[in-house]
C-alpha cells in the first residue's frame, strides 16, 4: 500500500464547473500538506501549501486537511481551460524535515 | 533570476549504456534533491543534498545509481548499465532550509529513454 492514494482520473469538466480532487494517506505523522500543479513535459509547481488540519483559500482554490480522517482536499472554483494539468497532492513530516512524499496525481481537462 | 535547469532535456541510450544528468539549481537554495516519475504516477524520491552532503537514499536508488553534488553547486546522477526499466522522467528539484513548507523547486526534468 502507497502512502498517499490519489484517484489517477483522468478528469474532464465544462469550464465553470466546480473541481473536487482528493487524497488520502496513511502516515498520521505528516503535518504539511501541498498540491502541486504540473503541465504536460514540465516540472510540478507549488500550488497550495496548509499546515495540520484546516482549510486555506487562494482565488479560485481551496485546501483542505482533515488529519482525524488522514485526507486531503483541494477545490477549483469557475474551472478556466488552463486549469487542465496534472494535480499532485503532497505531504512532509514536520520539523523541516523535507523529504516530500507525492500521490500519483490527478490529470484533469477542462473543456471550454 | 533563472530557475533549476537540467541537461539534457532527453537521453536516448542503449541498455546496458551509462548516462549522466546534470541539475544546476536555483543559486541560494541548499538542499537539492532528484526524483524519478514514470508515466502516470507522481514524482518518487531518490535522494536529496544538503549543500555537499547527501543526507538520505531511497531504497530506488540501486546500486547502479550515484549522485553527487560537489562543493554544493551543481548535482550529476549517473546511472550505470542502464536498464529499460530506468527509463523516466529524472526531476531535480532545489530547497531553502527554512522551508518547512516544503516548497521545492523543480526543473523541467531529464527524459531518460532506454533502448
Amino acid at each position: 500500500q502507497k502512502e498517499v492514494e490519489q484517484d489517477p482520473g483522468p478528469l474532464s469538466v465544462p469550464e465553470g464547473a466546480i473541481v473536487s480532487l482528493n487524497c488520502t494517506y496513511s502516515n498520521s505523522a505528516f503535518q504539511y500538506f501541498m498540491w502541486y500543479r504540473q503541465y504536460s513535459r514540465k516540472g510540478p509547481e507549488l500550488l497550495m501549501y496548509t499546515y495540520s488540519s484546516g482549510n486555506k483559500e487562494d482565488g479560485r482554490f481551496t485546501a483542505q486537511v482533515d488529519k482525524s480522517s488522514k485526507y486531503i482536499s483541494l477545490f477549483i472554483r469557475d474551472s478556466q481551460p488552463s486549469d487542465s494539468a496534472t494535480y499532485l497532492c503532497a505531504m512532509t513530516l514536520s520539523g523541516g524535515y523535507q523529504k516530500v512524499t507525492f500521490g500519483t496525481g490527478t490529470k484533469l481537462q477542462v473543456i471550454p | 533570476d533563472t530557475g533549476v535547469s537540467q541537461d539534457p532535456r532527453h537521453k536516448i541510450t542503449k541498455r546496458g549504456q551509462n548516462v549522466t544528468f546534470r541539475c544546476d539549481p536555483i543559486s541560494e537554495h541548499n538542499r537539492l534533491y532528484w526524483y524519478r516519475q514514470t508515466l502516470g504516477q507522481g514524482p518518487e524520491f531518490l535522494t536529496y543534498f544538503q549543500n555537499e552532503a547527501q543526507l538520505e537514499k531511497s531504497r530506488l536508488l540501486s546500486d547502479r545509481f550515484s549522485a553527487e553534488r560537489p562543493k554544493g553547486s551543481f548535482s550529476t546522477l549517473e546511472i550505470q548499465r542502464t536498464e529499460q526499466g530506468d527509463s523516466a522522467m529524472y526531476l531535480c528539484a532545489s530547497s531553502l532550509t527554512d522551508r518547512e513548507n516544503g516548497e521545492l523547486f523543480f526543473g523541467e526534468g531529464s527524459r531518460l529513454t532506454v533502448l
